[in-house]
């Protein structure tokens, strides 16, 4: 079966330091794997994706994530870390057409 | 473009009552799913819809039960209200059902059951 596990339900970084947020995966099959961003009181807005091709996928925000095969990792970074990046952080993993689970959500404070 | 919209945003019901919540997608997409969101729980699947026809189910009692009209606007509802249904009830859309397409979210309808 497959499965997300968010390393850390809450992290929190300074201003201006780098952001890193952890996901790993179980796939039996190649994933697809996907970052959401949740402020509060708001749905889920897509960060960015990984579905094939380049492990290094660039998003919206400055962020980027690594597909790392060999660790089955999603890692989320981002150099330098903006008070309003403060938020909730979901790693996603699809492997059917029909089914996309979530991680459990990391929690985002940035201290100025 | 419009975003996916969700309404009620706020809702508060008693124990026992019924609800009906209301998911209008991105226009042109035709797939709409449901997730409900707890503090406990995180993200949970409720069901998926694509082309008036439910795809997919997640592990919800019966009392959660949801549809699709042709125009791929989607409803949930759910009968015999138990405190337990408080959450955050996400609608998510998409154009089409791939496994590299990502869901649209709308902004949830928080319900509280007291």
């Amino acid at each position: 079966a497959q499965s997300v596990t968010q390393l850390g339900s809450h992290v929190s970084v300074s201003e201006g330091a780098l952001v890193l947020l952890r996901c790993n995966y179980s796939s039996s099959v190649p994933p697809y794997l996907f970052w959401y961003v949740q402020y509060p009181n708001q749905g889920l807005q897509l960060l960015l994706k990984y579905t094939t091709g380049a492990t290094l996928v660039k998003g919206i925000n400055g962020f980027e994530a690594e597909f790392k095969k060999s660790e089955t990792s999603f890692h989320l970074t981002k150099p330098s870390a903006h008070m309003s990046d403060a938020a909730e952080y979901f790693c996603a993993v699809k492997t059917s057409y029909d089914k996309v689970i979530f991680g459990p959500g990391t929690s985002l404070s940035v201290i100025p | 473009k419009a975003g996916v919209t969700q309404t009620p945003r706020y809702l508060i019901k008693t124990r026992g009552q019924q609800v009906t919540l209301s998911c209008s997608p991105i226009s042109g997409h035709r797939s709409v799913s449901w997730y409900q969101q707890t503090p406990g729980q995180g993200l949970q699947f409720l069901f998926e819809y694509f082309s008036e026809t439910q795809r997919n189910k997640g592990n919800f009692p019966g009392r959660f039960s949801g549809r699709q009209f042709s125009n791929s606007r989607s409803e949930m509802n759910v009968s015999t209200l138990e405190l337990g249904d408080s959450a955050l009830y996400l609608c998510a859309s998409s154009p089409r059902v791939d496994l590299n397409t990502e869901a649209f979210f709308g902004q949830g309808t928080r319900l509280t059951v007291v």
